[in-house]
């Protein structure tokens, strides 16, 4: 079945530090590929999306390029700051219906 | 402001006890879906509604129930028939047009058995 593997955590950086966080699926057909944020306590925001191969989602400093040659989507943001830590989530929607499959998340630690 | 609520933010349950998660939105979405948190874990899909009247199970429905007789509601019941209901539990909802359309979330509800 289809299904999502991120890089497991906590990752730790420095403020400013480059992140990278590294998600690959496995799916049949074409999935839509997500990236959400979870605050503390909070619920899953939304951090971008990319429907196609080679389409390249971006949010508030945050990138991930949808490649289905590598099934990869993997999340880059050049200088992370402080407020950036939370936990991700890699996910993807495929087939007829919309059941989004998650990653287990992966946990950010910026310090300053 | 348009969004998705579920109350109450914690919750208790005691043992043998059905409490009843709330989840509202006033985004005009057609689909809804409950999903299931544990510590250090993914989402798991409960049940989902894709139309009024209409729901379907996800891939842990045991010992849940729902109903969807408002396109704005989506409640969710814990039943006494799960034996492990303590976790985070999140509401989504969709809106109408394609396939594979984002789903946004509220703010969650954690449940705990005292």
């Amino acid at each position: 079945g289809d299904s999502v593997t991120q890089m497991e955590g906590p990752v730790t950086l420095s403020e400013e530090a480059f992140l990278t966080i590294n998600c690959t699926y496995t799916a049949t057909g074409y999935p839509s590929l997500f990236w959400y944020v979870q605050y503390p306590g909070e619920g899953l925001q939304l951090l971008l999306k990319a429907t196609k191969a080679d389409d390249k989602g971006s949010n508030k400093g945050f990138e991930a390029t949808y490649r289905k040659e590598t099934t990869s989507f993997h999340l880059e943001k050049g200088s992370v700051q402080v407020s950036d830590s939370a936990v991700y989530f890699c996910a993807l929607i495929s087939g007829g219906y919309n059941k989004l499959i998650f990653g287990a998340g992966t946990r950010l630690a910026v310090h300053p | 402001d348009g969004g998705i609520t579920q109350s109450p933010k914690y919750l208790f349950r005691k043992e043998g006890q059905n409490v009843t998660l709330s989840c509202e939105q006033n985004l005009n979405h057609d689909a809804m879906y409950w999903y299931r948190q544990d510590p250090g874990q993914g989402l798991r899909l409960i049940y989902y509604s894709q139309i009024v009247n209409d729901f379907q199970k996800g891939d842990i429905a045991e010992g849940y129930s729902v109903s969807r007789e408002k396109k704005e509601s989506f409640p969710l019941t814990v039943t006494s028939a799960q034996k492990n209901p303590t976790a985070f539990y999140l509401c989504a909802s969709s809106p109408p047009g394609q396939v594979q359309e984002t789903q946004y979330f509220g703010p969650g509800t954690r449940l705990l058995v005292l």
